[in-house]
């Protein structure tokens, strides 16, 4: 069964402590894996995707990071503005939904000042 | 980047009353849209999916005949919530599948309350 799984599931950071979000997957194959910013009450934002393994992505202080079993979100120097919950999805090969996502529940992330 | 847009975003209506909750891609055409619930501190969890001119596939649990979903065109798809209860309270969302990206992007959202 195809699998997505996010740790941690909070995150609270002071505003410049770097860290990092993980998102383990099992997959039968692997079509593409997507990272999402999601602000409370609103819809999924669009950040990262990431297709095969060794690939990474940047876009200010996040830096996306795939391996053949899990991705990385780095988040250098975060601000407080940088709060969200971070949600990752995978999208498989051969899915029966037509290029559907599957989600890991997320990672709430709270940046203090 | 494409934008994803939905209506209303926010319902409150009565047990018994149906809800209709519309989704539209502004500026490409989407051949296939997706509808997703999403309840508090949970993640979002795929209801249908629905291609232009045909007929949604539901995801397993999912009652077709309460969860009507109609994609009349390359750019709209509405997802009708009948006879809604309290527990059909939830955020839901749509996105919608450009062919020329092969992702989707997803709209705002929707939150529905049932009293």
């Amino acid at each position: 069964e195809d699998q997505v799984t996010q740790s941690p599931e909070a995150l609270r950071l002071q505003e410049g402590e770097s860290s990092s979000l993980n998102c383990s997957y099992t997959v039968s194959g692997l079509r593409g894996l997507f990272w999402y910013r999601q602000d409370p009450g609103k819809g999924p934002e669009f950040l990262f995707t990431l297709y095969s393994a060794g690939e990474e992505k940047e876009k200010e202080r996040l830096k996306a990071t795939l391996t053949k079993k899990e991705s990385f979100l780095h988040i250098t120097a975060p601000k407080p503005e940088d709060s969200a919950t971070y949600l990752c999805a995978v999208q498989v090969l051969h899915g029966g939904s037509q290029g559907n996502l599957i989600f890991g529940k997320g990672t709430k992330l709270s940046v203090k000042p | 980047g494409a934008v994803v847009s939905q209506h209303p975003s926010r319902v409150i209506c009565k047990s018994g009353t149906s809800v209709k909750i519309e989704c539209r891609s502004l500026d490409f055409q989407a051949t296939t849209m997706f509808w997703y619930r999403q309840f508090p501190k949970q993640s979002l969890m795929l209801m249908a999916t629905s291609n232009e001119g045909s007929k949604a596939t539901y995801e397993q649990g999912v009652e077709k005949d309460k969860f009507l979903i109609n994609h009349a065109s390359l750019t709209l798809s509405t997802l009708t919530v009948t006879s809604a209860h309290p527990e059909d309270s939830s955020f839901y969302i749509c996105s919608a599948r450009d062919l020329g990206l092969g992702f989707p992007y997803f709209g705002p959202g929707t939150r529905l309350l049932v009293l």
